[in-house]
């Protein structure tokens, strides 16, 4: 068990509709990571939020956003969603100072199927 | 850009018998490099990682890795494989910046034969 937990585990949706993945960090955890494994693309990182505000943007859609609250948890929130963002979509935090670097630890993922 | 190859999609190895797994990667500084492992279902978990220092790194279930400067590599060994090793293995790669994120490879596929 990394510490970090993922809600919910499973998400069936349809085509145009909005949902919300949720990431509770460990504890003393500053940073979280959002990444995407899909067959195709592979595991692919998305965004990262550092103490509440955006640090880094990889290749995240227009349509993905992301946010991290004051009690660290984070949450990202897909919207007009489409079969092709059916995907696997993991958590990962780290403590992360500015000008460091630490390793990441990963939820156990939100396995998202659009029908 | 960085980047991570891993040639090996799928692999078979027989339980006892050794174990490589390749990773190459593509850096402009010393990288940040880590060996990452999905069961089914599962999250990832860290194998082993390497920052700087000794080459020749041990990690968590008798894996080890080599960070090879001149070849770009970072291959993941085990001298010998048990039946619970199989599974999907990621190698990563660190980025330049302050940010942390990982790019990671596109993972190879370990079957055990018994």
């Amino acid at each position: 068990d990394s510490g970090v937990t993922q809600t919910p585990k499973h998400l069936i949706t349809a085509t145009g509709q909005r949902v919300t993945l949720r990431c509770s960090p460990r504890s003393g955890d500053l940073s979280v990571y959002w990444y995407q494994q899909s067959l195709d693309q592979g595991l692919q990182f998305l965004i990262q939020y550092y103490n509440g505000e955006e640090r880094a943007k990889g290749n995240i859609l227009e349509r993905f956003s992301a946010q991290q609250f004051p009690d660290l948890h984070s949450e990202l929130n897909l919207s007009s969603l489409e079969l092709g963002d059916s995907a696997l979509y993991f958590c990962a935090s780290g403590v992360s100072g500015r000008g460091s670097y630490n390793e990441q630890f990963f939820g156990p993922g939100t396995r998202l199927t659009v029908l | 850009a960085q980047s991570v190859t891993q040639p090996d999609i799928h692999i078979t190895v027989s339980e006892g018998a050794s174990l490589e797994l390749r990773c190459n990667y593509s850096y402009g500084a010393t990288p940040y490099l880590f060996w990452y492992v999905q069961s089914p279902g599962q999250g990832l978990q860290l194998l082993l990682k390497y920052f700087s220092g000794d080459t020749l790194v041990q990690g968590i279930k008798g894996f080890e890795a080599e960070f090879k400067r001149s070849q770009s590599s970072f291959n993941l060994r085990k001298p010998s494989v048990h039946w619970s090793d199989a599974a999907e293995y990621f190698c990563a790669v660190g980025s330049s910046s302050n940010t942390g994120k990982l790019i990671f490879g596109q993972g190879t596929t370990l079957q055990v034969k018994p």
